[in-house]
């Protein structure tokens, strides 16, 4: 199984700052029809998860542009340009290029100061 | 806009046994693949099982291969999932949400609001 390494485990952030969530697979994410299946979840309390991004940097409708994805291979990363305070919540990376199983990333908990 | 529903959690002794069910409105539902997903209190996600749009194929997490089974239902537009032998590893909330969809090559969409299992004696 492909496992999913996110870091840090917890990010305070001042409002307004920027904040980011780094996520690596043990092996590449790169399908065979050139695609790389990474997900970005964010996980508001007490809410259903909802995706942000998908095939690594494209945002969902309806997600505000301060939230960007990157990466390739291996190595991918979520930023927040300007961190509100709606954005609190657990973030989790989640691959769907080698499955089953899918598999996510520990969370990174992302909190106000 | 899709919403799907769950239910069917509740308390239930260990090696007993549950079947969820996922009503999905608003959406084509017969087009999606369609998986289930669980979350331990306190814990991270985990996929579980998912099952083609026809129902002709499924696939499972290693730790539940053998005891839980992923159907539907596409003329009531429902997802299900049978659980025997149940754990207390397996206590979680319950997410379903679509899966595949071959005219956006995307998956987990819209996820319902979760139905909670707990595995106690």
């Amino acid at each position: 199984d492909v496992v999913m390494t996110q870091s840090p485990l917890s990010l305070p952030v001042t409002l307004g700052q920027p904040a980011s969530i780094s996520c690596r697979s043990s092996q590449s994410l790169v399908f065979s029809d050139g695609n790389t299946y990474l997900n970005w979840f964010q996980q508001r309390p007490g809410q259903s998860p909802r995706r942000l991004i998908y095939k690594v940097s494209n945002r969902d409708s309806g997600v505000p542009d301060r939230f960007s994805g990157s990466g390739s291979g291996t190595d991918f990363t979520l930023k927040i340009s300007r961190v509100e305070a709606e954005d609190v919540g657990v973030y989790y990376c989640m691959q769907a290029t080698h499955w089953p199983p899918f598999t996510f990333g520990g969370g990174t908990k992302v909190e106000i100061k | 806009e899709g919403q799907l529903v769950e239910s069917g959690g509740g308390l239930v002794q260990p090696g007993g046994s549950l079947r969820l069910s996922c009503a999905a409105s608003g959406i084509s539902f017969s087009d999606y693949w369609m998986s289930w997903l669980r979350q331990a209190p306190g814990k991270g996600l985990e996929w579980v099982a998912n099952i083609k749009q026809d129902g002709s194929e499924s696939y499972y997490v290693d730790s539940v291969k053998g005891r839980f089974t992923i159907s539907r239902d596409n003329a009531k537009n429902s997802l299900y999932l049978q659980m025997i032998s149940l754990r207390a590893e397996d206590t979680a909330m319950y997410y379903c949400a679509t899966d595949w969809h071959h005219a956006t090559s995307r998956r987990f969409d819209y996820w319902g609001q979760g139905t909670l299992v707990t595995v106690s004696s």
